[in-house]
């Protein structure tokens, strides 16, 4: 069965660190590969996906992750972050052509203003 | 459009009560999920559906049953509350097996006494 794992569960940063959330999976197939982000009280939004081409994908305020296909790692950069990120990342994956995401257990990022 | 949404919001039911979580989307979507999301074990799925009258087993299907009354909606029943049933429940949904991503409703927040 597929796994996610994410390296750490609880991230402190002052702002304007740089950050990098680690996410490991499992499936050795071809694979589609999401972050989503959950910050307080909210449901959960797409940050960035791959599905093929340019390993490194850019999202939405500034996120952007890197696809090494050897590693099987989809790590999740951010060059400076802001108390707004202050949230919940959850890392998923899915198999091509599978209709279930399989999540990680989260990284919860706490930005120290 | 609305996107997913979910009622209740809030729900506080004693053991042994029973009651159904609704979800609806308005995206047309084929593919509906129910999770639960718990502290440091991310968010895992209870069952899904491919699409209208079809429903599958997640990873912890146990205590619940669904029901995918057509493309809208799909609801999930807690036939006799327990306490290990306390979680957030998030309903999702996705356009087809393609590549596309899941779309969250705003979750609804469950405790059993």
């Amino acid at each position: 069965a597929q796994s996610v794992s994410q390296h750490n569960h609880h991230v402190i940063l002052s702002e304007a660190a740089s950050l990098e959330l680690g996410c490991n999976y499992s499936y050795g197939g071809t694979v589609n590969l999401f972050w989503y982000v959950q910050y307080p009280g909210q449901h959960l939004q797409l940050l960035l996906k791959y599905f093929s081409g340019d390993p490194l994908v850019k999202g939405i305020k500034g996120f952007e992750a890197e696809f090494i296909k050897s590693k099987f790692s989809f790590n999740l950069r951010k060059p400076s972050v802001q108390w707004s990120d202050t949230a919940e990342y959850f890392c998923a994956v899915i198999m091509e052509y599978g209709n279930k995401l399989v999540f990680g257990a989260g990284t919860i990022l706490r930005v120290k203003s | 459009n609305a996107g997913v949404t979910q009622t209740p919001k809030f729900q506080v039911l004693k053991t042994g009560q029973s009651m159904t979580l609704q979800c609806a989307q308005d995206m047309n979507h084929n593919s509906m999920y129910w999770y639960r999301q718990d502290p440091g074990m991310g968010l895992r799925l209870i069952y899904y559906s491919a699409s209208e009258g079809t429903t599958d087993k997640g990873e912890v299907p146990n205590g619940y049953n669904v029901s995918r009354l057509n493309k809208r909606e799909f609801s999930l029943r807690l036939e006799s509350a327990a306490p290990s049933q306390t979680s957030v429940y998030f309903c999702a949904s996705r356009p087809d097996r393609g590549l596309n991503e899941q779309f969250f409703g705003p979750g609804t927040r469950l405790t059993v006494l």
